[in-house]
C-alpha cells in the first residue's frame, strides 16, 4: 500500500524568504501523480501544484515549485518570496495513474503547518 | 462556473441522532469523493462514487455509514447513530473522468457530535 509522509509539523519562514516543505512516499508503482494542496483557515482544500510522475521536469506555478526526486521517493515544495498569504496547512497527496483499478482516490500525508512571519 | 458545493457547512448532531451531508458536484463532473479529516490530521479517503454506483468504499466504516450518487441530485454521505467520535471535517471531492489535473474540494461539511 501507498504511504505519505510529512515528516516536519510546523515551520516558519519570513515574508518575502524561501521555505522548503518535505514530502516522502512510498510506492511499488512507477506511473503516478504527485499533488500539493494549501488548506488555509477557511479549511478550503486549494490545489497548488501537481506533478507527474513520468516527467522529468520539475513543476512550477508561478511562486511554488518542487523538486521530485522520483528515486529517492521524495517530493518537495518550495514557495519563494513567502507571503503573508502562504500561510496555511501544506498536505502533500499521491494518485496511482492506474485507473484500471476502477479507483483514482488520494493518500494524504499529515501536514506541515505553515507560519508566514511579517 | 459554480464549484462543488457542500451543505451544511456545519451540522450539530446529538449522539444517536443521524446526519446527512449533501455534496453537489462542479458541472460536468461526474465522480465524487469523500474523505475525513480528524484533527490536526490529513484527509482520509472514505469512498468513490461515480452515477448511481459505488466504485471504491474501502475507505468506509463498516457499520453506520453509507454514501449514495444518485442520478440525480446531490451525493449523500449518510451517518447513523452519529457518536463523539464521527466528529471531523467531511470533504467531497470532484472530477471528471481521469481527475489527472486534481480534484476540485467542496469547503466541507464540519460535523460536531455532542
Amino acid at each position: 500500500a501507498q504511504t505519505v509522509t510529512q515528516s516536519q509539523p510546523e515551520m516558519s519562514v519570513q515574508e518575502a524568504e524561501t521555505v522548503t516543505l518535505s514530502c516522502t512516499y512510498d510506492t511499488s508503482e512507477s506511473d503516478y501523480y504527485l499533488f500539493w494542496y494549501k488548506q488555509p483557515p477557511s479549511r478550503q482544500m486549494i490545489l497548488v501544484i501537481r506533478q507527474e510522475a513520468y516527467k522529468q521536469q520539475n513543476a512550477t506555478e508561478n511562486r511554488f515549485s518542487v523538486n521530485f526526486q522520483k528515486a529517492a521517493k521524495s517530493f518537495s515544495l518550495k514557495i519563494s518570496d513567502s507571503q503573508l498569504g502562504d500561510a496555511a496547512m501544506y498536505f502533500c497527496a499521491y494518485r496511482s495513474a492506474d485507473g484500471t483499478s476502477g479507483t483514482y482516490k488520494y493518500i494524504f500525508g499529515t501536514g506541515t503547518r505553515l507560519k508566514v512571519l511579517a | 462556473n459554480a464549484g462543488v458545493m457542500q451543505n451544511p457547512r456545519h451540522l450539530v448532531r446529538r449522539r444517536g441522532q443521524e446526519a446527512r451531508l449533501r455534496c453537489s458536484p462542479m458541472k460536468g463532473h461526474s465522480h465524487v469523493y469523500w474523505y475525513r479529516q480528524l484533527p490536526e490530521e490529513g484527509l482520509k479517503f472514505m469512498v468513490y462514487l461515480q452515477k448511481e454506483n459505488i466504485i471504491d468504499e474501502s475507505g468506509m466504516p463498516k457499520e453506520r455509514f453509507s454514501a449514495e450518487f444518485p442520478k440525480e441530485g446531490p451525493s449523500i454521505l449518510r451517518i447513523q447513530q452519529v457518536v463523539r467520535g464521527d466528529s471531523a471535517a467531511y470533504f467531497c471531492a470532484s472530477s471528471p473522468p481521469a481527475g489527472n489535473y486534481g480534484y476540485t474540494f467542496g469547503s466541507g461539511t464540519r460535523l460536531t457530535v455532542v
